[in-house]
């Protein structure tokens, strides 16, 4: 156990749809990171939120948004979903203020597009 | 840019035997960082290792070893004695070090390597 956690583990909508993925890290840390793994893309890189703010953009959609919140947990907000959104959604944290310090990441949200 | 290349697509081996899987990586920084991630069937990434890239030498870590080596930019591991337990996926990653980077703490994978252990 990572100590990482993700909800919902599964999520099924369809196209057009939003849905919202949440993510609280371990504690101690600040840094939250999201991912996508997908069959095609492989596991890429979204956004990272530190201490509240947005320090560093991968390769996010505009459909796509994050916020990290006060508590420190972080939402991952996907809107106008289509089917190629269709992956598994990883969150990670790690240590404040060490240089690319090793992420932690919770189990998951597995979201299918229909 | 970053890159991280994972030329294995997957490896086959018998209970006991001992597995490489190479990792080959490009960045033009001069500090960062290497890391190993399992990714066993039931899907979460399991933290391995991470190496700094001022630091070549060599670990091991039970039946884990891996290889720096930064003239031929690999960061290969090494799984000794196999089990069944070690089938999964595993991801060979590169992060930025530098504060200042637009992109710091970002992990670049590769493509991973399917292990798969047969008794």
């Amino acid at each position: 156990d990572s100590g990482v956690t993700q909800t919902p583990k599964h999520l099924i909508t369809a196209t057009g749809q939003r849905v919202t993925l949440r993510c609280s890290p371990r504690s101690g840390d600040l840094s939250v990171y999201w991912y996508q793994q997908s069959l095609d893309q492989g596991l890429q890189f979204l956004i990272q939120y530190y201490n509240g703010e947005e320090r560093a953009k991968g390769n996010i959609l505009e459909r796509f948004s994050a916020q990290q919140f006060p508590d420190l947990h972080s939402e991952l907000n996907l809107s106008s979903l289509e089917l190629g959104d269709s992956a598994l959604y990883f969150c990670a944290s790690s240590a404040q203020g060490i240089p690319a310090s090793e992420q932690y990441f919770g189990p998951g949200t597995r979201l299918t597009v229909t | 840019a970053q890159k991280v290349t994972q030329a294995q697509t997957e490896i086959s081996v018998v209970e006991k035997e001992d597995v490489t899987l190479d990792c080959v990586y490009e960045t033009r920084d001069t500090t960062y960082y290497l890391f190993w991630y399992k990714q066993p069937p039931s899907g979460e990434l399991v933290f391995l290792i991470r190496r700094n890239s001022f630091d070549e030498q060599n670990e091991i870590s039970g039946r884990y070893s891996w290889n720096f080596q930064k003239s031929t930019s690999s960061f290969n591991f090494t799984i000794t004695a196999s089990q069944v337990v070690d089938s999964a996926v595993y991801f060979c990653a590169l992060s930025e070090a530098l504060l200042a980077s637009d992109s710091w703490g970002k992990l670049q994978f590769g493509a991973g390597t399917q292990v798969v252990v047969t008794p």
